[in-house]
């Protein structure tokens, strides 16, 4: 079964510091694609980051970065120069087999940014 | 591009009565759309998928009785939750993603909050 799991329910981080997000992954399949999706306080989802199985390299978007290490089952987010505005919940999400591009979510971690 | 709009963002009803709440892809044709249900400090679970004219698909434990999804065109997915009662108070969030479009990114709405009295 494909599962998804962030052990840490909760970082802190000093403004302008870089932090790491903790995301390992669990599938059969071959071919997968994880993703990182920020919510504010209001709910909304956004997207930030992905990575595909068969991409050589880390992803990269801004500040963000993708630390994926296939063998380690492992895409960890990493957030450089944290902005007080990076506050949030971030839920690691990997798309499900079976077609359609469903995602599993893992349980999320908050994150507070300290000025 | 790529932004998803949900309406209502919140809504209060009395038990028995049902909800609808809109999904709208605003920007492109969402060939596939999902609907996830979210409480309080927890993770999205998702309900159903949903692929324009056909019928969605749900999840292992959600009524599909209760919870009925239209996804009429390519940018319109509709969930009724019918005769709402206060266990359904939560988060309902949409997100649609587009075929042939790597890497076929769900995008979300800004999600509704039902509370049901």
């Amino acid at each position: 079964a494909q599962k998804i799991t962030q052990t840490q329910p909760g970082m802190f981080v000093q403004e302008k510091e870089a932090v790491t997000l903790d995301c390992t992954y669990d599938t059969s399949d071959q071919s997968y694609g994880l993703f990182w999706y920020k919510q504010p306080s209001s709910g909304e989802m956004i997207f930030l980051i992905y990575q595909g199985s068969y991409d050589e390299q880390n992803a990269t978007e801004g500040r963000y970065s993708l630390n994926f290490q296939k063998a380690r089952k492992s895409a960890n987010l990493v957030i450089s120069a944290s902005q007080l505005g990076d506050s949030a919940m971030y839920f690691c999400a990997m798309r499900a087999s079976g077609g359609y591009n469903k995602l599993i979510f893992g349980a999320g971690t908050r994150l507070a940014v300290h000025p | 591009g790529a932004v998803v709009s949900q309406h209502p963002s919140w809504v209060i009803c009395k038990s028995g009565t049902s909800v609808k709440i809109e999904c709208r892809s605003l920007d492109f044709q969402a060939t596939t759309m999902f609907w996830y249900r979210q409480f309080p400090k927890q993770s999205l679970m998702l309900m159903a998928t949903s692929n324009e004219g056909s019928k969605a698909t749900y999840e292992q434990g959600v009524e599909k009785d209760k919870f009925l999804i239209n996804h009429a065109s390519l940018t319109l997915s509709t969930l009724t939750v019918t005769s709402a009662h206060p266990e359904d108070s939560s988060f309902y969030i949409c997100s649609a993603s587009t075929s042939g479009r790597a890497p076929d990114t769900q995008y979300f709405g800004p999600g509704t909050r039902l509370t049901v009295l």
